[in-house]
């Protein structure tokens, strides 16, 4: 089984920030990478996919990049409604695996 | 609009079975795989397994292989995972969620969840 860890396991911030978030697989998976956001309480929503691109609708103060096994996931200019906490998964083979979550809080 | 609607909270005892449904809209049902994902309160996201409502073929994650049964019925747009011989450690949110294909295709739309609390 693909081991996913992300870092750093929290993070704070403060509004207008950009941040970045790391996350690296126990083995190669090409760009089978996704990440999702998550509030409490509420189901994720899916950011990107393909390791770099937008799911529809998401903003572009949003992007990914990465290939094989590390993958960072960027968020320029913070505003409150991007705190939340973030998953990288792979999608490369079964089981399909997330990472442990990476929380970003205002500083 | 693409829509899954997951079935309300449920509180059982422990060796109980658990179904939840997962109804979708807003595109074909039989052209997407619903994979259903665990998540225990305070803890992360675990893989549980996905169904292709086409031919109704799944495939499982080790951990849940044997105790976990995902299905889908074409005839009403909604897919179900039911969980046997219910654990105090299976109190969680589990969730479905969309993808275009089995392996190698990244999801797109969740249900909004639905909370298992096995309690006796």
């Amino acid at each position: 089984d693909i081991q996913m860890t992300q870092s750093p396991s929290s993070l704070s911030a403060s509004v207008g920030d950009r941040v970045t978030i790391t996350c690296r697989a126990s083995q190669g998976i090409s760009n089978y990478l996704a990440w999702f956001q998550q509030k409490p309480g509420k189901a994720p929503k899916s950011l990107i996919y393909a390791a770099s691109s937008l799911q529809s609708g998401v903003p572009s103060k949003f992007s990914g990049s990465g290939s094989g096994t590390d993958f960072t996931l960027t968020i320029s200019s913070l505003q409150p409604e991007d705190f939340a906490t973030y998953y990288c998964q792979q999608y490369n083979s079964y089981p399909h695996s997330f990472g442990q979550g990476t929380k970003l809080e205002i500083k | 609009e693409v829509q899954l609607v997951q079935s309300g909270a449920e509180v059982k005892k422990p060796g109980a079975t658990v179904k939840i449904s997962c109804k979708v809209s807003g595109y074909t049902f039989t052209d997407y795989y619903i994979h259903w994902v665990q998540q225990a309160p305070g803890k992360g996201l675990e893989w549980m397994g996905l169904v292709d409502p086409e031919n109704g073929e799944t495939i499982y994650a080790e951990e849940f292989q044997g105790r976990v049964t995902i299905t889908a019925d074409t005839s009403s747009d909604t897919a179900y995972m039911e969980v046997s011989s219910l654990r105090f450690e299976d109190t969680a949110l589990y969730l479905c969620a969309t993808a275009p294909g089995p392996t190698n295709y990244a999801y797109d739309f969740w249900g909004q969840g639905t909370m298992v609390t096995v309690s006796s």
